[in-house]
């Protein structure tokens, strides 16, 4: 069974241009969760999408944003990037329900510079 | 909404010894509490979870234990090796909704 996958796994970007993150979850998983983590830093609820609908957000602006495709599949999208968006953004899937384990994907790292 | 508190954040061990990580969560309907590890590097792993209808669980090295009228819930590490040091995540979910800890980084010294 194939994990969790991400694309890219690095991405570099100057300040005001915008990133787009790619995440594929496992085959049968409806559930797609994005997180940041910057360094030395806990993980910190970003979106959560189930079914091709975005069910929360955590306490960021809305310059990130995201979908989720028909395959499930999901995109993390930030304009108008700033030095402190710099952090592994990491998606996890899920099967739904709240009794079922995330799988992480290995994350992508974002540099902004 | 749900907040979980991890303590603490850093943890030495001299290996061999044990390790215990400890989290608080605010939302009694929270009912799924995972552990994850992440090393270096990686990205983080279930090691062990329970669910609020018990009140321990073990698995070799390891355990959980959960006092949902406390609504607190622990990480146990018994005789540590090196290969123990790494980040460590609880977790508590309601539904779908997961709400993770700060983190606890293990150094397990040999």
């Amino acid at each position: 069974e194939a994990g969790v996958t991400q694309s890219p796994t690095h991405l570099i970007k100057t300040r005001g241009q915008q990133a787009t993150l790619r995440c594929s979850p496992i085959s049968g998983h409806t559930s797609v969760y994005w997180y940041q983590q910057a360094l030395g830093l806990g993980l910190q609820f970003l979106l959560w999408y189930d079914e091709g609908e975005e069910r929360n957000r955590g306490n960021f602006p809305p310059r990130f944003s995201g979908r989720q495709f028909p395959n499930y599949s999901s995109e993390l999208n930030v304009n108008a990037l700033e030095l402190e968006d710099s952090a592994l953004y990491l998606c996890a899937s899920t099967n739904g329900g709240g009794h079922y384990e995330q799988y992480f994907g290995p994350g992508t790292r974002l540099t902004v510079t | 909404g749900e907040n979980v508190e991890q303590h603490p954040s850093t943890l030495s061990v001299q290996e061999g010894d044990s390790a215990v990580i400890k989290c608080t969560y605010s939302d009694s309907a929270s009912n799924y509490f995972p552990w994850y590890k992440q090393e270096l590097g990686k990205r983080p792993q279930l090691i062990i979870d329970i669910r609020s209808n018990v009140g321990e669980k073990k698995d070799q090295r390891i355990a959980v234990t959960l006092n949902k009228t406390a609504k607190h819930f622990s990480l146990h590490i018994t005789e540590t090796q090196p290969e123990d040091s790494a980040v460590y995540f609880c977790a508590a979910t309601y539904g779908n909704q997961f709400y993770f800890g700060t983190g606890t980084s293990l150094t397990v010294i040999p």
